[in-house]
Parts: structure tokens; sequence; C-alpha cells
């Protein structure tokens, strides 16, 4: 079975600060994914990439970037955390079907 | 552009009845369609993954169908128990494009 690791359970966090989540997936895919969780809004769509190298926007990139040096690594990155980015993050891959992480709750203060 | 509604938004049952859970989707040329279980403050654990060939997959108690036609899929569970509570999301998708989610359902199962 594919297994996404996502490094964080809970993360707490001051308001400007830099912060980096870490998604690895086990299965050489190609295809990762970031998204955001929050009441109400359900899952939207922060940054994806097909491949190494590779990123695109998703839905909702404003405040983010990522980073793909390795295929099996998909890091996203709050450049200056702020309080509304306060969310349930999910890491997921595959291409016919997907496998998420087990998420990182953030919480800026 | 692909849009995936889920009714009820909440279902309490109780423990040992037969339930269906309703996902609806817009655009017909469905590639593939997914259901997934969430429990509280974790990720999202896949269950069932129907392709656009098939009409139906199984895996124990939850039974998935899809009807392109009609735009809708259901899960159903047979003999619930409380374990059965999470919420519900469905995902579908059409050919090279992510998957779009449902806002789910928060299935209660009362014991």
């Amino acid at each position: 079975d594919v297994k996404v690791t996502q490094s964080s359970r809970y993360l707490v966090k001051r308001t400007g600060e830099k912060v980096f989540l870490e998604c690895v997936q086990d299965m050489d895919h190609e295809n990762m994914f970031w998204y955001r969780q929050d009441p109400g809004l359900g899952l939207r769509l922060i940054y994806f990439s097909y491949d190494v190298k590779m990123k695109e926007k998703g839905d909702i990139p404003e405040g983010y970037s990522v980073s793909r040096e390795k295929k099996e690594r998909f890091s996203l990155i709050l450049e200056s955390a702020s309080t509304n980015q306060t969310s349930m993050y999910l890491c997921a891959t595959g291409v016919y079907g997907y496998t998420f992480g087990s998420g990182t709750r953030l919480t800026v203060v | 552009k692909q849009e995936v509604t889920q009714i009820p938004a909440a279902l309490s049952v109780p423990e040992g009845e037969n339930l269906v859970l309703n996902c609806s989707f817009t655009d017909s040329a469905i590639y593939n369609l997914q259901w997934f279980r969430q429990d509280p403050g974790k990720g999202l654990t896949s269950l069932l993954l129907i392709q656009s060939s098939q009409r139906e997959q199984t895996s124990g108690r939850l039974n998935a169908s899809l009807d392109k036609s009609s735009g809708r899929s259901t899960l159903y569970i047979a003999a619930s128990q409380p374990g059965d509570s999470a919420t519900y999301l469905c995902a579908a998708n059409n050919y090279g494009q992510n998957f779009v989610f449902g806002p789910g359902t928060r299935l209660s199962v009362l014991p």
C-alpha cells in the first residue's frame, strides 16, 4: 500500500514565521497535492505537482509556495504565517485514486 | 468544470440499520469516482474507487455504485455500527483532471 507521511500532526507557530510542512510518499508516484480543510469550506487545493521541479497553483495559492526537489518529497511553505492560515493541511498522492497523509493541524498565534 | 455535491450534510441512524449516502456530480464524462472516510482530526482514508467502465465496487459491508448518465454515486453501508461514525466524502475526476471533492456527509450511528 502507498504510504504518505506528513512530518507533524500538530504545529503551533507565531505570526510572521516561515513554516515548512513536509510530505513524503513511498510509491514513486509522479503526482502530489497539498490541500487545506476548514469547517464549512471543505477541501481546497493549494498547490500540486506532476513531476519533480514542476509545480502548479491550485485554487488558493496566495500566501503559500511549494518545493519538489525529489520525487518522493513535496513541501508546502508558508512564507510569513498569518492567523488565517490556521487550518488542517492534507497531502495526497496518486493518479487513478488519491492516498492521503494523516494531516497536520497548524495553529498560527 | 466538475462540481460535486453530497446530501444530506449530516445523518443519524440507529445501529444495525442499512443506509445510503448520496453523491452527485455535474459532468457525466467522469473518469474515476472515489469514496473516502474521515475521522475527526484525521486524514482521509480511501474506501472504494470506481473507474468509469465499472458500475460498482464492494468491500465488506460497503458497496458503491456509479450511474454516469444520472450524475450520481451512492455508498451503501450494510448493518451499520457505531464504529462507522465518521464523515464520508466522495470525489470525482475527469480524464487528465484533478479530483474534485464533495463537502461530505457526517454520519452518526447510535448504539
